[in-house]
């Protein structure tokens, strides 16, 4: 069974860097594309990016500015990097999977880094 | 910035059959790509429901089905039952932002 799991720093002051890791156990990296979408508290869903196995990226326009997404397929992980934080950025960050390109769907989520930004 | 408009919330009393609108337009549902559905249990996250338009995974019970027409998609829940209380999203590709986009996201509460 695939299984993701997200590692994050909790806290962060503003203008500092956020930086996650997904981790993926019971299956390859490969072959797939990897997600990253953030939910702040009490809010809606919000795709950040995706990663392809291959390194090749794609991000949300309103993000792309502050956003550096990366791949380890020898540790098979995924992480998020993201410049510049405000309280607005404090959310949960998942990483979730999908098989294709366009209009893919996600199959399986991590159970989400909750990352905090005050001063 | 949700582009996909759902409303906040719906009811219904055990038994009874919910919908759940998903509302975008020609970028995104119009232009024919894919809806998917996503349940979302408080305090957990969220986990696939239907999956190209109407399709369910292994474990997801029939009385959740799903359709898609024109710029517009919609859930229904069949038969209502208390643990299907959660926050369900839609979520599709949108050519414009050339990336996905959720729905705004709909509380469904079992009264």
């Amino acid at each position: 069974q695939v299984q993701l799991q997200e590692s994050g720093p909790g806290l962060l002051k503003p203008s500092e860097t956020l930086s996650v890791t997904c981790t993926v156990s019971g299956g390859s990296i490969s072959g797939y594309y990897w997600s990253w979408i953030r939910q702040p508290p009490g809010k809606g869903l919000e795709w950040i990016g995706y990663i392809y196995y291959s390194g090749s990226t794609n991000y949300n326009p309103s993000l792309k500015s502050r956003v550096t997404l990366s791949v380890d397929t020898s540790k098979n992980q995924a992480s998020l990097k993201l410049y510049s934080v405000t309280s607005a950025d404090t959310a949960f960050y998942y990483c979730a999977r999908s098989g294709i390109a366009v209009a893919g769907f996600f199959d399986y989520w991590g159970q989400g880094s909750l990352v905090t930004v005050s001063s | 910035q949700s582009v996909l408009t759902q409303p906040p919330s719906v009811s219904g009393a055990p038994g009874q059959r919910v919908t759940i609108s998903c509302t975008g337009s020609s970028s995104n549902i119009g232009t024919g790509y894919d809806v998917h559905w996503y349940q979302q249990i408080p305090g957990t996250a969220p986990k696939v429901l239907i999956y190209v338009n109407n399709n369910r995974p292994s474990g997801v019970p029939d009385r959740f089905s799903a359709s898609k027409s024109g710029t517009s998609a919609s859930l229904a829940i069949t038969g209502l039952q208390a643990e299907d209380e959660a926050d369900y999203y839609c979520q599709s590709y949108d050519s414009r932002l050339s990336g996905y986009v959720f729905g705004t996201g709909t509380k469904v509460t079992v009264l």
